[in-house]
């Protein structure tokens, strides 16, 4: 159990659906992170949240549609994807973004546009 | 700005050998340095970590020492097991300036029996 958890493990979606990638940590973080990972390339850092607040939004499609509701949950909205966005989605959170602690990382979303 | 550099992979090893896999780093100020590990289907996990020059962060066998004359921060473990086979990312957190993590690349380690 590593105290983040992403739901759903897998998903797979056509390019018109709409869906939404969920993230829950209950280690008293108060930064949260969306990752994507594709096969052959580098982490890509999509979103960064501290306190509740968006600092960080690396040049990502408006596609993708983060949400903060509060400091334990984080959401990613999917909305008319496209194949290339099938990748491991990871969730990560942190106490402070700098990352002076590393950051705790969940399991997962394995998603698959088609 | 800050980086990290790893070495190429994939590394393939024999049960039981020697592992050495480097990172070097750029980074202003002092950063704190990670090593993350990435078993098949699932997420990084933190695997040792070190704060200040000098610093030899261990676990599981490996290790790792914070070398700031030459910028690095190389993993080993001196004797593999299969189940070592992940992908592995060196990573830095630059503590005097308003950045997330930085990671590397990654180094995919193969054990073969």
């Amino acid at each position: 159990e590593t105290g983040v958890t992403q739901t759903p493990r897998h998903l797979v979606m056509g390019m018109t659906n709409k869906k939404s990638l969920k993230c829950e940590q209950h280690l008293g973080h108060n930064a949260m992170y969306w990752y994507k990972q594709s096969a052959k390339k580098p982490l890509e850092l999509m979103f960064v949240y501290s306190l509740e607040e968006r600092v960080e939004n690396n040049s990502v499609p408006s596609r993708f549609s983060p949400e903060c509701p509060n400091s334990s949950h984080l959401f990613l909205h999917l909305h008319t994807l496209q194949p290339e966005d099938s990748a491991l989605y990871l969730c990560a959170s942190s106490q402070g973004w700098q990352g002076d602690y590393g950051y705790t990382f969940g399991s997962g979303t394995r998603l698959t546009v088609v | 700005g800050n980086s990290v550099t790893q070495m190429e992979g994939p590394v393939t090893l024999s049960e039981e050998a020697f592992l050495t896999i480097n990172c070097t780093y750029t980074a202003t100020g002092y950063p704190s340095l990670f090593w993350y590990v990435q078993y098949p289907g699932e997420g990084l996990q933190l695997l040792l970590k070190a704060t200040k020059a000098d610093d030899k962060g261990s676990n599981k066998g490996f290790e790792a020492t914070y070398r700031k004359e030459t910028t690095s921060f190389h993993l080993e473990k001196g004797s593999v097991q299969v189940s070592d086979s992940a992908v592995y990312f060196c990573a830095l957190s630059d503590r005097s300036g308003n950045t997330p993590l930085v990671f590397g690349k990654g180094t995919r380690l193969s054990v073969i029996a």
